[in-house]
Protein backbone atom coordinates (compact mmCIF):
# COMPACT_ATOMS: atom_id res chain seq x y z
CA UNK A 1 0.00 0.00 0.00
CA UNK A 2 0.46 3.66 -0.07
CA UNK A 3 2.96 5.30 2.68
CA UNK A 4 4.88 8.55 3.68
CA UNK A 5 8.20 8.39 5.46
CA UNK A 6 8.98 11.49 7.67
CA UNK A 7 11.93 12.94 9.15
CA UNK A 8 12.25 12.18 12.13
CA UNK A 9 12.39 15.24 15.14
CA UNK A 10 12.71 16.60 17.41
CA UNK A 11 13.29 19.65 15.97
CA UNK A 12 14.21 22.91 17.84
CA UNK A 13 14.69 26.47 15.91
CA UNK A 14 15.33 29.84 16.63
CA UNK A 15 12.38 32.26 16.14
CA UNK A 16 12.74 33.59 12.17
CA UNK A 17 14.64 30.48 10.93
CA UNK A 18 14.49 28.51 8.11
CA UNK A 19 12.55 25.30 8.53
CA UNK A 20 12.67 22.44 6.73
CA UNK A 21 10.62 18.62 7.45
CA UNK A 22 11.40 16.15 4.94
CA UNK A 23 8.74 13.95 3.53
CA UNK A 24 8.79 10.93 0.88
CA UNK A 25 5.82 8.72 -0.74
CA UNK A 26 5.71 5.79 -2.09
CA UNK A 27 2.25 5.19 -3.82
CA UNK A 28 0.93 3.38 -6.33
CA UNK A 29 -0.38 6.20 -8.91
CA UNK A 30 -0.23 9.94 -8.11
CA UNK A 31 -2.58 10.50 -4.95
CA UNK A 32 -2.90 13.66 -3.20
CA UNK A 33 -0.27 14.63 -0.48
CA UNK A 34 -1.53 16.64 2.93
CA UNK A 35 0.62 18.11 5.56
CA UNK A 36 -1.72 18.02 8.74
CA UNK A 37 -0.40 20.05 11.97
CA UNK A 38 -1.35 19.45 16.09
CA UNK A 39 -0.93 22.12 18.50
CA UNK A 40 -0.51 21.39 21.31
CA UNK A 41 -3.84 20.12 23.03
CA UNK A 42 -5.66 20.80 20.22
CA UNK A 43 -6.67 18.00 17.28
CA UNK A 44 -5.06 17.25 14.03
CA UNK A 45 -5.98 19.96 11.01
CA UNK A 46 -4.97 20.13 7.73
CA UNK A 47 -2.33 22.43 6.83
CA UNK A 48 -2.27 21.51 3.23
CA UNK A 49 -2.42 19.65 0.11
CA UNK A 50 -1.84 19.14 -3.40
CA UNK A 51 -3.36 17.07 -5.46
CA UNK A 52 -0.80 16.57 -8.07
CA UNK A 53 2.52 16.77 -9.39
CA UNK A 54 4.13 19.88 -9.11
CA UNK A 55 1.61 21.50 -7.15
CA UNK A 56 2.42 23.86 -4.46
CA UNK A 57 0.56 23.50 -1.36
CA UNK A 58 0.54 26.61 0.97
CA UNK A 59 -0.99 27.72 3.86
CA UNK A 60 -0.11 30.45 6.91
CA UNK A 61 3.59 30.75 5.33
CA UNK A 62 4.07 27.17 4.97
CA UNK A 63 4.63 25.71 1.26
CA UNK A 64 5.39 21.75 -0.30
CA UNK A 65 5.60 21.39 -3.50
CA UNK A 66 4.50 18.01 -5.06
CA UNK A 67 7.67 16.46 -6.38
CA UNK A 68 6.73 13.37 -8.39
CA UNK A 69 10.66 12.77 -9.40
CA UNK A 70 11.83 12.70 -5.79
CA UNK A 71 8.77 11.37 -4.67
CA UNK A 72 9.30 14.07 -1.68
CA UNK A 73 6.62 16.78 -0.63
CA UNK A 74 8.73 18.58 1.96
CA UNK A 75 7.37 21.28 4.25
CA UNK A 76 8.90 24.55 4.21
CA UNK A 77 8.88 27.67 6.20
CA UNK A 78 11.28 30.95 5.79
CA UNK A 79 10.87 32.11 9.20
CA UNK A 80 9.61 30.20 11.84
CA UNK A 81 7.49 31.75 14.69
CA UNK A 82 6.71 30.47 18.70
CA UNK A 83 3.47 30.08 17.65
CA UNK A 84 4.46 27.57 14.73
CA UNK A 85 5.44 25.01 17.59
CA UNK A 86 3.30 21.60 16.97
CA UNK A 87 3.93 18.46 15.63
CA UNK A 88 3.58 17.96 11.85
CA UNK A 89 2.35 14.80 10.16
CA UNK A 90 2.89 14.14 6.10
CA UNK A 91 0.26 12.15 5.03
CA UNK A 92 -1.57 10.40 1.67
CA UNK A 93 -4.70 8.38 0.64
CA UNK A 94 -4.31 4.72 1.29
CA UNK A 95 -6.57 1.73 0.50
CA UNK A 96 -9.57 2.32 -0.04
CA UNK A 97 -10.75 5.60 2.20
CA UNK A 98 -7.80 4.78 4.79
CA UNK A 99 -4.93 7.76 5.24
CA UNK A 100 -1.31 6.78 5.54
CA UNK A 101 -0.23 9.39 8.27
CA UNK A 102 4.04 9.55 8.92
CA UNK A 103 4.97 9.47 12.53
CA UNK A 104 4.97 13.04 12.72
CA UNK A 105 7.65 15.70 13.69
CA UNK A 106 8.18 17.76 16.47
CA UNK A 107 8.84 21.28 16.47
CA UNK A 108 10.00 23.98 18.60
CA UNK A 109 10.47 27.44 18.18
CA UNK A 110 12.41 29.53 20.94
CA UNK A 111 12.22 33.22 21.26
CA UNK B 1 -19.79 25.16 13.10
CA UNK B 2 -18.90 23.13 16.49
CA UNK B 3 -16.56 21.21 14.99
CA UNK B 4 -15.78 17.44 16.18
CA UNK B 5 -16.28 16.66 19.70
CA UNK B 6 -15.35 13.77 21.35
CA UNK B 7 -16.27 11.96 25.03
CA UNK B 8 -14.63 11.00 27.23
CA UNK B 9 -11.15 13.27 27.16
CA UNK B 10 -9.70 10.69 29.11
CA UNK B 11 -10.70 7.07 30.27
CA UNK B 12 -8.53 5.24 33.05
CA UNK B 13 -10.02 1.98 33.76
CA UNK B 14 -8.83 -1.47 35.17
CA UNK B 15 -7.84 -4.10 32.51
CA UNK B 16 -10.89 -6.63 31.42
CA UNK B 17 -13.05 -3.54 32.06
CA UNK B 18 -15.11 -2.36 28.91
CA UNK B 19 -15.15 0.89 28.10
CA UNK B 20 -16.96 3.32 25.18
CA UNK B 21 -15.90 6.54 23.35
CA UNK B 22 -18.32 8.62 21.97
CA UNK B 23 -17.28 11.04 19.07
CA UNK B 24 -19.76 13.43 17.80
CA UNK B 25 -18.96 14.67 13.99
CA UNK B 26 -20.04 17.98 12.43
CA UNK B 27 -23.19 17.61 11.58
CA UNK B 28 -22.94 17.86 7.52
CA UNK B 29 -20.32 15.40 7.14
CA UNK B 30 -21.55 12.03 5.77
CA UNK B 31 -17.92 10.20 6.69
CA UNK B 32 -16.68 9.53 10.06
CA UNK B 33 -13.35 7.75 10.89
CA UNK B 34 -11.58 6.34 13.70
CA UNK B 35 -8.18 6.38 14.16
CA UNK B 36 -5.76 5.48 17.30
CA UNK B 37 -2.40 7.30 18.01
CA UNK B 38 0.40 5.63 20.50
CA UNK B 39 3.10 7.88 21.66
CA UNK B 40 5.32 9.78 18.98
CA UNK B 41 3.35 7.64 16.09
CA UNK B 42 1.12 9.32 13.70
CA UNK B 43 -2.70 8.25 13.46
CA UNK B 44 -3.70 4.78 12.29
CA UNK B 45 -6.29 4.18 10.82
CA UNK B 46 -9.36 2.01 12.39
CA UNK B 47 -12.63 1.69 11.13
CA UNK B 48 -14.47 4.00 8.56
CA UNK B 49 -17.95 4.91 7.98
CA UNK B 50 -20.04 6.62 5.46
CA UNK B 51 -23.89 7.15 6.96
CA UNK B 52 -24.81 4.87 8.85
CA UNK B 53 -22.61 2.23 6.85
CA UNK B 54 -19.41 1.08 8.36
CA UNK B 55 -17.47 0.08 5.37
CA UNK B 56 -14.10 -0.71 6.29
CA UNK B 57 -12.35 -2.00 9.27
CA UNK B 58 -8.56 -2.22 9.77
CA UNK B 59 -7.05 -5.40 10.76
CA UNK B 60 -5.61 -4.04 13.56
CA UNK B 61 -9.34 -3.60 14.80
CA UNK B 62 -9.78 -7.29 16.97
CA UNK B 63 -12.54 -8.38 17.71
CA UNK B 64 -12.82 -6.65 21.39
CA UNK B 65 -13.28 -3.70 19.38
CA UNK B 66 -16.63 -2.50 17.84
CA UNK B 67 -18.07 0.55 16.27
CA UNK B 68 -20.90 2.15 15.30
CA UNK B 69 -23.02 5.06 13.70
CA UNK B 70 -26.79 4.46 14.59
CA UNK B 71 -28.45 6.94 12.54
CA UNK B 72 -25.46 8.06 10.56
CA UNK B 73 -25.05 11.17 12.98
CA UNK B 74 -22.47 10.40 16.05
CA UNK B 75 -20.39 7.25 16.43
CA UNK B 76 -19.37 5.12 19.51
CA UNK B 77 -16.25 2.90 20.03
CA UNK B 78 -16.45 0.04 22.61
CA UNK B 79 -13.44 -1.92 23.34
CA UNK B 80 -14.35 -5.13 25.35
CA UNK B 81 -12.19 -6.72 27.76
CA UNK B 82 -9.74 -3.31 27.94
CA UNK B 83 -5.59 -5.00 27.44
CA UNK B 84 -2.49 -2.56 28.27
CA UNK B 85 -2.02 -2.34 25.07
CA UNK B 86 -5.31 -0.65 24.27
CA UNK B 87 -3.71 2.65 25.95
CA UNK B 88 -3.59 5.06 23.26
CA UNK B 89 -5.30 7.90 21.73
CA UNK B 90 -8.46 7.50 20.20
CA UNK B 91 -9.18 9.81 17.50
CA UNK B 92 -12.49 10.65 15.56
CA UNK B 93 -12.52 12.69 12.27
CA UNK B 94 -15.18 13.77 9.67
CA UNK B 95 -15.19 14.59 6.79
CA UNK B 96 -17.72 15.32 3.31
CA UNK B 97 -17.89 13.78 0.30
CA UNK B 98 -16.37 15.09 -2.00
CA UNK B 99 -13.60 16.62 -0.52
CA UNK B 100 -11.11 14.14 -0.41
CA UNK B 101 -8.18 14.86 1.97
CA UNK B 102 -9.91 17.09 4.06
CA UNK B 103 -10.18 15.27 7.62
CA UNK B 104 -11.50 17.47 10.69
CA UNK B 105 -10.58 15.62 13.76
CA UNK B 106 -11.93 16.02 17.20
CA UNK B 107 -9.67 16.53 20.06
CA UNK B 108 -9.16 12.84 21.03
CA UNK B 109 -9.59 10.51 23.71
CA UNK B 110 -7.02 9.03 25.19
CA UNK B 111 -7.28 5.39 27.02
CA UNK B 112 -5.15 4.28 29.96
CA UNK B 113 -5.71 0.93 31.15
CA UNK B 114 -4.34 0.03 34.48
Amino acid sequence: GNSVTQMEGPVTLSEEAFLTINCTYTATGYPSLFWYVQYPGEGLQLLLKATKADDKGSNKGFEATYRKETTSFHLEKGSVQVSDSAVYFCALPNTGNQFYFGTGTSLTVIP
Amino acid sequence: DTGVSQNPRHKITKRGQNVTFRCDPISEHNRLYWYRQTLGQGPEFLTYFQNEAQLEKSRLLSDRFSAERPKGSFSTLEIQRTEQGDSAMYLCASSFLGRSGELFFGEGSRLTVL
